[in-house]
């Protein structure tokens, strides 16, 4: 079954740019998106279909998909961007979450 | 503006079934997908899977045998039934507008751009 695999945690100082990946088998030839979620809090959408920011989503969040490798990117960290992130895929009709990362901003 | 919640039993024992609705406002269930996800204590994100257009179903390979998803358009509702629960039931569970993109089957794109604020089950006797 197809796995999508992300690094348990990543940190970075504040105004820094941190980058989470996510990792699978040809990953590029599908379309992921990434989900912010911060403690005690509900999942927020902060990037589709590779690249896109759905409206509300500050700029300094970015996005990239290729080869085996997605990539979201936080350009200038903030503190309030400290927060678990989750790259999801759809292969075999099924949706796929990676793992998770933790992002702490120090 | 799009909103969902959630609602159920806060506690369900061993070997029952657990039953959720989730409520939609701004938008009609008969448009889109709605999807269910769960999240135990302290882990990450698990899709459960998502109803839509009028009824058509599509479960996680994980769950299918002990889950349902069905709707309620009188209401604008959409409910989730898993049986047989055990304590590794035991999770925040969400509900989530679910968007589709993508023209072919080799294109195909789905993401969750509404979601509920979630509600704890425990399982437990």
């Amino acid at each position: 079954s197809y796995e999508l695999t992300q690094p348990p945690s990543v940190s970075v100082s504040p105004g820094q740019t941190a980058s989470i990946t996510c990792s699978g088998d040809n990953l590029g030839d599908k379309f992921v998106c990434w989900y912010q979620q911060r403690p005690g809090q509900s999942p927020v959408l902060v990037i589709y279909q590779d690249r896109k920011r759905p409206s509300g989503i500050p700029e300094r969040f970015s996005g990239s998909n290729s080869g085996n490798t997605a990539t979201l990117t936080i350009s200038g960290t903030q503190a309030m961007d400290e927060a678990a992130y989750y790259c999801q895929a759809w292969d075999s009709n099924i949706v796929l979450f990676g793992g998770g990362t933790k992002l702490t901003v120090l | 503006q799009v909103q969902l919640q959630e609602s159920g039993p806060g506690l369900v024992k061993p070997s029952e079934t657990l039953s959720l609705s989730c409520t939609v406002s701004g938008d009609s269930i008969t448009s889109n997908f709605w999807s269910w996800v769960r999240q135990p204590p302290g882990k990450g994100l698990e899709w459960i899977g998502y109803i839509y257009y009028s009824g058509n179903t599509n479960y996680s390979p994980s769950l299918y045998g002990r889950v349902t998803i069905s709707e309620d358009t009188s209401k604008n509702q959409f409910s989730l039934k898993l049986r047989s629960v055990t304590a590794a039931d035991t999770a925040i569970y969400y509900c989530a507008r679910t968007l589709k993109g993508g023209s072919t089957s080799s294109t195909y794109y789905y993401y969750m751009d509404v979601w509920g604020r979630g509600t704890t089950v425990t399982v437990s006797s």
